[in-house]
């Protein structure tokens, strides 16, 4: 799997969009990026996966640079239930899905 | 609701001993996965089973075995229980569809005193 690297920590105001950046400049061809969250010690929450074009979903958005080398995930209108640790995965897939997670970012959607 | 239970939910238990926990994958899924997250070193992949068989193996100690059954439940057998062990345990199910979602169930959170 690419390495991957996000900041520790990001704040958001409740009702604004949330844009989450991940660098993973040595992202391989087949790989895959892939989203989760962590709202505090549940378990972690698929949200969005990509490999080249943008994608959407019902929980957010993920716009993937040109060169693959960066991704933004988008809550659009962050709430308080959003607070959570993000993660940002590359990894090829196939069957076997051993994701390895990183540190991630902690997300903190203030009133 | 992921559609992945695991039990127990909490467990408390001493150095030295053994201690099984169990994971009822997704209806339909063939993939378990399992985890150990603690504080200071975050989600760690400790092993995968596809229908019956490891498929994959991380960090996992030689203390610590899983299997996984024909009814496709999963249990990881943790033993010689040392401080250290102390952790959530996520596991973790997945189809056959490529996808590379992961339905992850709500933890076991193992003490160890």
């Amino acid at each position: 799997d690419a390495k991957t690297t996000q900041p520790t920590s990001m704040d958001c105001a409740e009702g604004r969009a949330a844009n989450l950046p991940c660098n993973h400049s040595t992202i391989s061809g087949n790989e895959y990026v892939y989203w989760y969250r962590q709202i505090h010690s549940q378990g972690p929450q698929y949200i969005i996966h990509g490999l080249k074009n943008n994608e959407t979903n019902e929980m957010a958005s993920l716009i993937i640079t040109e060169d693959r080398k960066s991704s933004t995930l988008i809550l659009p209108h962050a709430t308080l239930r959003d607070t959570a640790v993000y993660y940002c995965i590359a990894t090829s897939g196939g069957s076997n899905y051993k994701l390895t997670f990183g540190k991630g970012t902690l997300l903190t959607v203030n009133p | 609701d992921s559609g992945v239970t695991q039990t127990p939910k909490h467990l408390i238990t001493a150095t030295g001993q053994r201690v099984t926990l169990r994971c009822s994958p997704r209806s339909g899924d063939l993939s378990v996965y399992w985890y150990q997250q603690s504080l200071d070193q975050g989600l760690q992949f400790l092993i995968q089973y596809y229908n019956g068989e490891e498929r994959a193996k991380g960090n996992i100690l030689e203390r610590f075995s899983a299997q996984q059954f024909p009814d496709l439940h999963s249990e990881l057998n943790l033993s010689s229980l040392e401080l250290g062990d102390s952790a959530l345990y996520f596991c973790a199910s997945s189809d056959t569809s490529g996808r590379g979602e992961l339905f992850f169930g709500e933890g076991s959170r193992l003490t160890v005193l």
